[in-house]
């Protein structure tokens, strides 16, 4: 069956790096683009982009640029995000989700579990 | 940018019928698909709606959406509410490339 599973929670202090992965199964990884959503605690759902896993190129929504980087490993089926000069507002849980279509633009039908990261002195 | 508005919370009482709304900002609502998503605290979203008015497998039929041209608006109608639809409920569309989702509602049945 299809799953994303990702890496555990991390603790991190202002100015690290961190870096989530979301390792596919279950499917032809390349066939479907990965997305990248952020839940700050209390919050909404908020898209930060996605990478096409055919080509690499990464799409990074508005406020999400500079900082954050989407990456792949297809030999091991896993997308990246990394996150640099982490700041106290980057605390969140961070999805990777896929869509139901290898076409694009369909519903979120395969999310990882998230990911905590936390950014505390 | 676009944006999409729910309403903050809504609350109803068991087996009774509940309609969470979801408006664009701007444009056409139907010009793009409405999903969406079921969220429990500590779990990921999963879709009860998706291109407007398709349920996954899986989801009751008590779930069921809808788009509204004249008011720009996508809802969301869930009927004979039990517990277990208490949840956080999200919409989603797309716009300009980009994916937007509504700020969510909170739904409390009660």
């Amino acid at each position: 069956q299809v799953q994303l599973v990702q890496s555990g929670s991390e603790l991190k202090k202002p100015g690290a790096s961190v870096k989530v992965s979301c390792k596919a199964s279950g499917y032809s990884f390349t066939t479907y683009a990965m997305n990248w959503v952020r839940q700050a605690p209390g919050q909404g759902l908020e898209w930060m982009g996605w990478i096409n896993t055919n080509t690499g190129n990464p799409m990074y929504a508005q406020g999400f640029t500079g900082r954050f980087v989407f990456s792949l490993d297809t030999s091991v089926s896993t997308a990246y995000l990394q996150i640099s000069s982490l700041k106290a507002e980057d605390t969140a849980v961070y999805y990777c989700a896929r869509e139901r279509n290898s076409s694009g633009w369909s519903d979120f039908q395969r999310w990882g579990q998230g990911t905590l990261v936390s950014v505390s002195s | 940018n676009f944006m999409l508005t729910q309403p903050h919370s809504v609350s109803e009482s068991p087996g009774k019928t509940v309609t969470i709304s979801c408006t664009g900002s701007r444009g056409s609502i139907a010009r793009s698909y409405v999903q969406w998503y079921q969220q429990r605290p500590g779990s990921a979203p999963t879709t009860v709606i998706y291109e407007d008015n398709q349920r996954p497998s899986g989801v009751p039929d008590r779930f069921s959406g809808s788009i509204d041209s004249s008011s720009n608006s996508a809802s969301l109608t869930i009927s004979g509410l039990k517990t277990e639809d208490e949840a956080d409920y999200y919409c989603q569309s797309y716009d300009s490339g980009n994916w937007v989702f509504g700020g969510g509602t909170r739904l409390t049945v009660l």
